[in-house]
């Protein structure tokens, strides 16, 4: 199983709602990313959790909260967010560091915030 | 042909020919290059990897060109299909791991 899944696939929400992205991976994939990616533009890494700990977080807003409940499951709450930050937002795993290893991307969830 | 502006670079061919779709990267400590393919409504998907101590891979149908001294990375498709449509990102990665960074995108347009 080389797949990531990602729910919902579609989400609008008002800037005072909250909510939440999951992924998940069943492929023993120690290493989670979390990517927000605009129109016509590459994936921007957002977060990256290393064995269930957040290793990096690239300066992400905190009306984004990443958790990593368990070593398949990668979630994204969600609080208070402008309307700048509708975008697709795509989930990706790979083998933990230690080397350099191919991330695995989900579909993505299309966020549109009103 | 291909062009470049404010847009997505494009790249338009003709099916059954071969493609080259280039990328200049900016890391000369990058040790890890992928090639990833993202059509419309999808997350990216795997296409080729290569490490820096090679210059060439081929896959199927695919290969990918390392060349660091100008810090360049090239992905040539042979026998371009319709299928193949879609928006082609490199993607590169230090030593370090676990933080991939990504070129600008090309769009590869098949004309039947």
């Amino acid at each position: 199983d080389t797949e990531v899944t990602q729910t919902p696939k579609h989400l609008v929400m008002g800037m005072t709602n909250k909510k939440s992205l999951k992924c998940e991976q069943h492929m023993g994939h120690r290493a989670m990313y979390w990517y927000k990616q605009k129109a016509k533009k590459p994936p921007e890494l957002m977060f990256v959790y290393s064995y269930e700990k957040l290793s990096i977080n690239e300066s992400v807003p905190s009306r984004f909260s990443p958790e990593c409940p368990n070593s398949s499951l990668l979630n994204l709450h969600l609080h208070a967010l402008q309307p700048e930050d509708s975008a697709l937002y795509l989930c990706a795993s790979s083998q933990a560091s230690g080397g350099s290893y191919e991330q695995y991307f989900g579909p993505g969830t299309r966020l549109t915030v009103t | 042909g291909e062009s470049v502006g404010l847009h997505l670079p494009t790249l338009s061919v003709q099916e059954g020919d071969n493609s080259i779709i280039n990328c200049a990267y900016s890391n000369s400590a990058s040790d890890y290059f992928i090639w990833y393919k993202q059509e419309s409504g999808k997350g990216p998907q795997f296409i080729i990897d290569i490490r820096s101590n090679m210059d060439k891979r081929q896959g199927q149908r695919v290969t990918v060109l390392l060349n660091k001294t100008v810090k360049h990375l090239s992905l040539q498709i042979a026998a371009t299909q319709p299928g193949d449509s879609a928006v082609y990102f490199c993607a590169e990665e230090t030593n370090a791991g676990n933080m991939l960074t990504f070129g600008g995108g090309t769009r590869l347009m098949v004309k039947p």
